[in-house]
Parts: C-alpha cells; sequence; structure tokens
C-alpha cells in the first residue's frame, strides 16, 4: 500500500521560503509510470495544482507560480521536495503530496497546513 | 491559465442523477484524453473517482461515470445517495510551451 507524508515547517513568514518533503513508502519513487507532485489548498477554497516530476528529474510547473516553485527529487532516501519562495498570506494552505499518473492524483498523503504569518 | 469552470453547485434528490460540466478550452480539455475527477469531504483528502475521462479506479462505485465532448468534461453520478454530498472537481493535462495540470473551481454537491 502506497503512503505518502508530507513534513516541513507549519508557519513561514512573509517573504521567506517554504520548504516541504514527501516521504514515499510501499512503493517505489523511481518507477517510470508515475510522476510525483505538490498540490495545495487554501481554507474554503479549491485544489491548485501546483509542480510534478519525474524520477529522472524532468519538471513541470503551474505556469504561473513557475518563478517562485521548485521541485526536487532524492531517490536514495525515497523523497521529493518543494520549495516556493517570497511567500505570502495567499501562500496559506493544505499543501498535498501525490502520485501522479498521466496528470491524474491517484494517491495522495494527508496533507498538511502551512501558514504564512508574521 | 485559468481554472477549469464548473458550476459552483448542483442538487438532487435521492435515488436521481445529476451531472456536473467541466468546461476547458482546446489546450487542455478539449485536446487531451487525461480527465480526472475527485470527490472530497470536508475535511477529507480527495479521493480520485473518474481517470482518463471516463475511467473508474478499482473500488469506485459504477454509479460514477465520465464524458467528454469538445471542450466539456462531465461527470455523472447516478442513484444519488447521501454519502454523495461532497465537493467534486475536475482536472485535465494541459500545455502552453510546457506541460501541466489545471484544477477547475470546484461543485458542491448537495443530496437534498
Amino acid at each position: 500500500q502506497l503512503q505518502l507524508q508530507e513534513s516541513g515547517p507549519r508557519l513561514v513568514k512573509p517573504s521567506e521560503t517554504l520548504s516541504l518533503t514527501c516521504s514515499v513508502s510501499g512503493g517505489s519513487i523511481s518507477s517510470t509510470t508515475h510522476h510525483w507532485g505538490w498540490a495545495r489548498q487554501p481554507p474554503g477554497k479549491g485544489l491548485e495544482w501546483i509542480a510534478s516530476i519525474y524520477y529522472n528529474g524532468n519538471t513541470y510547473y503551474k505556469p504561473s507560480l513557475k518563478s517562485r516553485v521548485t521541485i526536487s527529487i532524492d531517490t536514495s532516501k525515497s523523497q521529493f521536495s518543494l520549495k516556493m519562495n517570497s511567500v505570502t498570506a495567499a501562500d496559506t494552505a493544505v499543501y498535498y503530496c501525490a502520485r501522479e499518473n498521466r496528470s491524474s492524483l491517484g494517491d495522495w498523503g494527508q496533507g498538511t497546513l502551512v501558514t504564512v504569518s508574521s | 491559465q485559468s481554472a477549469l469552470t464548473q458550476p459552483a453547485s448542483v442538487s438532487g434528490s435521492p435515488g436521481q442523477s445529476i451531472t456536473i460540466s467541466c468546461t476547458g478550452t482546446s489546450s487542455d480539455v478539449g485536446r487531451y484524453e487525461f480527465v480526472s475527477w475527485y470527490q472530497q469531504h470536508p475535511g477529507k483528502v480527495p479521493k480520485l473517482i473518474i481517470y482518463e475521462v471516463s475511467e473508474r479506479p478499482s473500488g469506485v462505485s459504477n454509479r460514477f461515470s465520465g464524458s467528454k465532448s469538445g471542450n466539456t468534461a462531465s461527470l455523472t453520478i447516478s442513484g444519488l445517495q447521501a454519502e454523495d454530498e461532497a465537493d467534486y472537481y475536475c482536472c485535465s493535462h494541459a500545455e502552453n510551451s510546457a506541460p501541466y495540470v489545471i484544477f477547475g473551481g470546484g461543485t458542491k454537491l448537495t443530496v437534498l
């Protein structure tokens, strides 16, 4: 049974960098049939896809976030990570990591609420 | 890249069928067969219920079905049950010089 678990600071100050890691267990992060991605959901609002990465490091970003976001993968640790710089209150959201197959997100982490506040 | 367009809310009575639309463009829904749908109950993690327009993951009820025509995808739920009350999101592969994924704004389904 695949499991994904997000980890990282729950509180980030405005203008600083949000950093999250997703640990993958119960399946291979080096799968050639899946991508690994991040999505978020501001409180009371809808879902927003952020980025995804393939095991070989190929990356894909939401165009409007691309300038602030970096996704990376460490296959030796079975982890992938998200960094988002210059955060504002608008980046406050539940952040989910997920396994993707052909742009569908079939497996999700439990999500972690990240609050941007001073 | 604006979000895919979904109605904010739909409702139906138990046993009825409802359809949720998801309208995109020729750069996303209209071009690719990679449309998916998610069900999210309050405070819960989204759950994939339809992928590749009309395929159901193992374990998802056959009361859920998906289709697509042109730039609009649709999710139909037949034999509505109280437990179907949730938010539903569509999602599509898209490309504009580079590939990405785009969600709809979400639809709140109320079972009357």
